[in-house]
């Protein structure tokens, strides 16, 4: 069955740190991938996605993501973190087929020490 | 810019009333979709469309039903709602996922559904 497994439910960094949210995919195929940011209290905002191609894609933002499919994994990264960073972050994988649905990972809250 | 918009942030209804949560969205999408957001649950489908008249059901459709007369607007209806219906409620729309480098969701900004 198609799942999306953040392993980490909470991550904190200090401002200025680097930043890697980690994120695994089960799927058959070659999956589209995505990461969403939500801000409290708000909707969902598309950071970044990858269908094919280039492994590594780039975002709004200035977040990075790899995708490796040895490893099943589309990990989300940012070389220095601002305190406006701290939200939750949702991985999620979709289908290229009539089935439309995005399948959503439960989250991780990246909290920013000053 | 392109936009999902939510009727209400904030919502707060009486136990046994009929509430209605109004979604619409401005890009011509065929797709929409309604979510229920918990801590700890994540994001949970409750129904989605394809298009105008057509639904069909998510992973927790019960106590909800759902209305698209207009490509444009997609209703989410509780007919009876319950306490356990507190939560953040998330519209979202996309293009097909054969359109590719247009696909991927829109969200509004939510609706947070306090049942007293």
């Amino acid at each position: 069955a198609q799942s999306v497994t953040q392993p980490d439910i909470h991550i904190t960094v200090s401002e200025g740190a680097s930043l890697e949210l980690r994120c695994n995919y089960s799927y058959g195929a070659t999956p589209y991938l995505f990461w969403y940011v939500q801000s409290p209290g708000q909707g969902l905002q598309l950071l970044l996605k990858y269908f094919s191609g280039d492994t590594l894609v780039q975002g709004i933002k200035g977040f990075e993501a790899e995708f490796k499919r040895s490893q099943s994994s589309f990990n989300l990264r940012k070389p220095s973190v601002h305190w406006s960073d701290a939200a939750e972050y949702f991985c999620a994988v979709g289908r290229m087929n009539r089935d439309d649905k995005i399948i959503f990972g439960k989250g991780t809250r990246l909290h920013i020490l000053p | 810019d392109v936009k999902v918009t939510q009727s209400s942030r904030y919502l707060v209804k009486r136990t046994g009333e009929k509430v209605f949560l109004e979604c619409v969205q401005d890009m011509d999408h065929e797709n929409m979709f309604w979510y229920r957001q918990d801590p700890g649950l994540g994001l949970r489908l409750i129904y989605f469309s394809y298009d105008v008249k057509m639904k069909e059901k998510g992973d927790i459709p019960e106590g909800y039903s759902v209305s698209r007369e207009k490509k444009e607007r997609f209703s989410l209806i509780l007919e009876s709602a319950s306490t356990n219906q507190t939560s953040m409620y998330l519209c979202a729309s996309s293009r097909p996922a054969g359109s590719q480098a247009n696909y991927g969701y829109t969200f509004g900004s939510g609706t947070r559904l306090t049942v007293v």
